[in-house]
């Protein structure tokens, strides 16, 4: 069954700090990895995409993604956290070349300390 | 940026009733989605509509729900008669030509709360 796991639901770091937020997924076939970003009161904005080629992605606001075939994870990172990161992150897969469904994960809470 | 407009951005409603959430997507796309999230759970897929009709449902999308563009500007979905369960975050989503899922915009959401 398709599916993508978010094992933390919440994390708190500290302004400045560097940030993963973990993400594996269940897809039979090989499939196009997202990060979303929601933040309080806004709709869910892309952050990166992944779809062939380079496993190590960038994004938008700083943040990078590696893809991990044989771990079937796809990690969000950034290196220094500022406090407007603060916000629910979104790990979703996609069937590749349509217009299909994505299935997301429960999401990630960050919190960012001053 | 080009943006994805819903409207209300919160509803209230008694258990029974009907529902329409409204959405209005970026003007040159052609795919438009439905997606709901209840309060702690996962963002779920409800439905997919290109060319005025159904591309693809999800088992949630029972006979209770409908969507509709019915002006060539909005993209509706309907809930027919409301239960306590249908409570969650509503999102619209569109994407443009040739984009798919590659590239959803999202609007930010109706909050459907049922008593």
């Amino acid at each position: 069954a398709q599916s993508v796991t978010q094992p933390d639901i919440h994390i708190t770091v500290s302004e400045g700090a560097s940030l993963e937020l973990r993400c594996n997924y269940s897809y039979g076939a090989t499939p196009y990895l997202f990060w979303y970003v929601q933040s309080p009161g806004q709709g869910l904005q892309l952050l990166l995409k992944y779809f062939s080629g380079d496993t190590l992605v960038q994004g938008i606001k700083g943040f990078e993604a590696e893809f991990k075939r044989s771990q079937s994870s796809f990690n969000l990172r950034k290196p220094s956290v500022h406090w407007s990161d603060a916000a629910e992150y979104f790990c979703a897969v996609g069937a590749q070349g349509g217009y299909n469904k994505l299935i997301f994960g429960a999401g990630t809470r960050l919190a960012v300390h001053p | 940026e080009p943006e994805v407009t819903q409207t209300p951005s919160h509803q209230v409603t008694q258990m029974g009733q009907e529902v329409i959430l409204r959405c209005v997507p970026i003007s040159n796309h052609l795919y438009f989605y439905w997606y709901r999230q209840i309060l702690g759970q996962k963002v779920e897929f409800l439905v997919s509509f290109y060319n005025n009709e159904i591309s693809e449902k999800s088992e949630i999308f029972d006979d209770q729900f409908s969507v509709e563009r019915p002006d060539g500007s909005n993209f509706t979905l309907k809930i027919r008669s409301t239960k306590l369960e249908d409570s969650a975050m509503y999102f619209c989503a569109s994407s443009g030509p040739g984009q798919g899922n590659e590239k959803l915009f999202f609007g930010s959401g109706t909050q459907l709360s049922v008593l």
